[in-house]
């Protein structure tokens, strides 16, 4: 059975701190992706990775780093947290070797900064 | 930036109701791909469509491709409360596109 692991399913941060979120695969997908999840807004692309030390931007990367040392694993840093980073953060993984590159997620972090 | 829009963002019926949710968008593409997304879950792919005017059924759900490829609806028959969740569309412009851009969802609840 294939999944998408995530470090915490709730985190609970004061403003200023500096927080890591982690997600593994267990599928050797090449793909990883941090989006993050509001009312009304969907899901937004926050970063891409398509390969181990490889990532681009998505559409909302400020306030964010990433980090993929290994293939299976991919972090989500919040350098200095704030309250509008207040979100579910969902991470998911593809292969580009299997159309149509479904995406499979993690149940997700639900981060509350205070 | 491409704008997406389902309709409509929330919707709330009694079991055994039938209903029909949209995706639309100015833009071609050149696939979609709709997800269901469980409370406390991460989203689940559903189904992929790419030729225009496609239909693929999964049980009670029929899922349909504009001829345009523009736009694309998802109709649930004899809506059950299994069927509750948030249902997100996924198109891509671009074939091969690694990347997903996703609508804001269409919130359906299921009373029994």
């Amino acid at each position: 059975d294939v999944k998408v692991t995530q470090s915490s399913r709730y985190l609970v941060k004061r403003t200023g701190e500096k927080v890591f979120l982690e997600c593994v695969q267990d599928m050797d997908h090449e793909n990883m992706f941090w989006y993050r999840q509001d009312p009304g807004l969907g899901l937004r692309l926050i970063y891409f990775s398509y390969d181990v030390k490889m990532k681009e931007k998505g559409d909302i990367p400020e306030g964010y780093s990433v980090s993929r040392e290994k293939k299976e694993r991919f972090s989500l840093i919040l350098e200095s947290a704030s309250t509008n980073q207040t979100s579910m953060y969902l991470c998911a993984s593809s292969s580009p070797a299997r159309p149509p590159y479904e995406q499979y997620f993690g149940p997700g972090t639900r981060l509350t900064v205070t | 930036t491409q704008l997406l829009e389902q309709s409509p963002q929330f919707l709330s019926i009694q079991e055994g109701e039938n209903l029909t949710v949209y995706c639309n968008s100015s833009s071609v593409f050149s696939s979609l791909q709709w997800y269901r997304q469980e409370p406390g879950e991460g989203p689940v792919l559903l189904v992929t469509v790419v030729t225009g005017g496609e239909v693929k059924k999964l049980k009670r759900l029929t899922f349909q491709f504009g001829d345009a490829r523009k736009d694309s609806s998802l109709h649930i028959t004899a809506a059950q409360p299994g069927d509750t969740g948030l249902y997100l569309c996924a198109p891509r412009r671009i074939q091969g596109a690694q990347k997903l851009v996703f609508g804001q969802g269409t919130r359906l609840t299921i009373n029994p």
